[in-house]
C-alpha cells in the first residue's frame, strides 16, 4: 500500500507571497492532520480534517488554513508569508483520527527569503 | 494543559551500551502513547502504540513500555544505524483529536 505523499518536496518563497501544500493519505484513511516542525519548537499540531471537515485546529495564525477534499486529499495554505514560516510541513494521516497510529508523509521544506 | 516532556535532549551511546529514553507527560485521561523515529530531512516513521499502563510492545532491539505517567523506549544493544531523533506523542480523551508531541530525543551510536 502506498504511503502518505507530499508535494511539493522543497519550496522557496519570498515574504508576502503565498504557498499552497498537497497532501494525499493512505488509500482508505480518512483523517489528515498537518503539522509544522521547526528546530526549536518540535513538532507543532495545526489542523485536523475528516470527511471535509476541520475538527481541531493549533494556536497558528489565521495565515494558516486548510482544506479536505471528498478523496481525503488535503491542502495547507499559508498567506502573506514571514521568516518564520520556514520550517518542514508534515502531513500525517490515520484511519479515523482517533487515538490511532498516524503515518506521515516526507514532508515538504518550505524556504521563505 | 497537556504536555510531553523527553529526556534527555541527546544521548551518546558506544555499539553495544543499552539505554533507556524517557517520555513524560501530563494529560487528564490518555487515549494512545506513540513511539516514532525520524532521520534527518525525513518524515517520523512510526514504531509503536501504547493505549494502557502496563503495556508492553517490542520491535528487533527497541522495547516501550507505559505506565500511568512515563513511558520509556528501552534500546538493546544498539548498532549505528539506530542514531535519529526518537519522538514521542500523546493523545489525550477529550475528543480534540491533537496529538501532542515531545521535542524529542537525537540519538547517536557510535560504532
Amino acid at each position: 500500500k502506498a504511503g502518505v505523499t507530499q508535494t511539493p518536496r522543497y519550496l522557496i518563497k519570498t515574504r508576502g507571497q503565498q504557498v499552497t501544500l498537497s497532501c494525499s493519505p493512505i488509500s482508505g484513511h480518512r483523517s489528515v492532520s498537518w503539522y509544522q516542525q521547526t528546530p526549536g519548537q518540535g513538532l507543532q499540531f495545526l489542523f485536523e480534517y475528516f470527511s471535509e471537515t476541520q475538527r481541531n485546529k493549533g494556536n497558528f495564525p489565521g495565515r494558516f488554513s486548510g482544506r479536505q477534499f471528498s478523496n481525503s486529499r488535503s491542502e495547507m495554505n499559508v498567506s502573506t508569508l514571514e521568516l518564520g514560516d520556514s520550517a518542514l510541513y508534515l502531513c500525517a494521516s490515520s484511519l479515523r483520527g482517533g487515538a490511532e497510529t498516524q503515518y506521515f508523509g516526507p514532508g515538504t521544506r518550505l524556504l521563505v527569503l | 494543559e497537556d504536555q510531553v516532556t523527553q529526556s534527555p535532549e541527546a544521548l551518546r551511546l558506544q555499539e553495544g551500551e543499552s539505554s533507556s529514553l524517557n517520555c513524560s507527560y501530563t494529560v487528564s485521561g490518555l487515549r494512545g502513547l506513540f513511539w516514532y523515529r525520524q532521520d534527518p530531512g525525513k518524515g517520523p516513521e512510526f514504531l509503536f502504540t501504547l493505549y494502557s499502563a502496563g503495556e508492553e510492545k517490542e520491535k528487533e532491539r527497541l522495547k516501550a513500555t507505559l505506565t500511568k505517567k512515563e513511558s520509556f523506549l528501552h534500546i538493546t544493544a544498539p548498532k549505528p544505524e539506530d542514531s535519529a531523533t526518537y519522538l514521542c506523542a500523546v493523545q489525550d480523551d477529550s475528543g480534540t483529536y491533537k496529538y501532542i508531541f515531545g521535542t524529542g530525543t537525537r540519538l547517536k551510536v557510535l560504532a
